[in-house]
């Protein structure tokens, strides 16, 4: 079984959509949990940083982690074009190494 | 400040040759990686280094070796290039175990 499992999508939805992208994983000491965009050929960047369980809000943005299910959420608000880009899910625990979902597509369509 | 600069971006190599990609970064992180990034797969560790002096393996080191002489420089070395090899490779680096990574632009190698 995969340390993180996310839907490779792709995903097109219309500007202005409301967009939920989401990983589980099956290890339960997971406790950092933050999403990466990447831009075609380019470094992953971060968007969002999330400790435990919870809710975090970052303008358009909102990460949730339900660590009882085991299951980790990003929400964009509003979705623009220049949100089209490759999101990746990473977690870890108080170890070297950080786990990545293997990203989802995502096209926000004009 | 640069943040993390790997070169080259772009490589071919012939079955067997080496090759060193190199990575520098200006921040004073402790911590540094190499990742390769295959289509469907994700980003998987190769390599990483909390510190001048201290390598270890990561999740698929075989081929591959680092070093880590300074802070700031990690070069990840292909001794006998094959093509299983080829991938995007990103080096990043980070201030503590579990803080935000910084990545590279990545080095696109083929190997033919």
């Amino acid at each position: 079984q995969k340390e993180v499992e996310q839907d490779p999508g792709p995903l097109s939805v219309p500007e202005g959509a409301i967009v939920s992208l989401n990983c589980t994983y099956s290890n339960s000491a997971f406790q950092y949990f933050m999403w990466y965009r990447q831009y075609s050929r380019k470094g992953p960047e971060l968007l969002m940083y999330t400790y435990s369980s919870g809710n975090k809000e970052d303008g358009r943005f909102t990460a949730q982690v339900d660590k009882s299910s085991k299951y980790i959420s990003l929400f964009i608000r509003d979705s623009q074009p220049s949100d089209s880009a490759t999101y990746l899910c990473a977690m870890g625990n108080t170890g070297n190494q950080f786990y990545f979902g293997t990203g989802t597509s995502l096209t926000v369509i004009p | 400040n640069a943040g993390v600069t790997q070169t080259p971006k772009f490589r071919i190599l012939k079955i067997g040759q080496s090759m060193t990609l190199q990575c520098t970064q200006d921040m004073n992180h402790n911590y540094m990686y190499w990742y390769r990034q295959d289509p469907g797969m994700g980003l998987k560790l190769i390599y990483y280094s909390v510190g001048a002096g201290i390598t270890d393996k990561g999740e698929v080191p075989n081929g591959y070796n680092v070093s880590r002489s300074t802070t700031e420089d990690f070069p990840l070395r292909l001794e006998l290039a094959a093509p299983s090899q080829t991938s995007v490779y990103f080096c990043a680096s980070s201030y503590g175990s579990n803080t935000e990574a910084f990545f590279g632009q990545g080095t696109r190698l083929t190997v033919v």
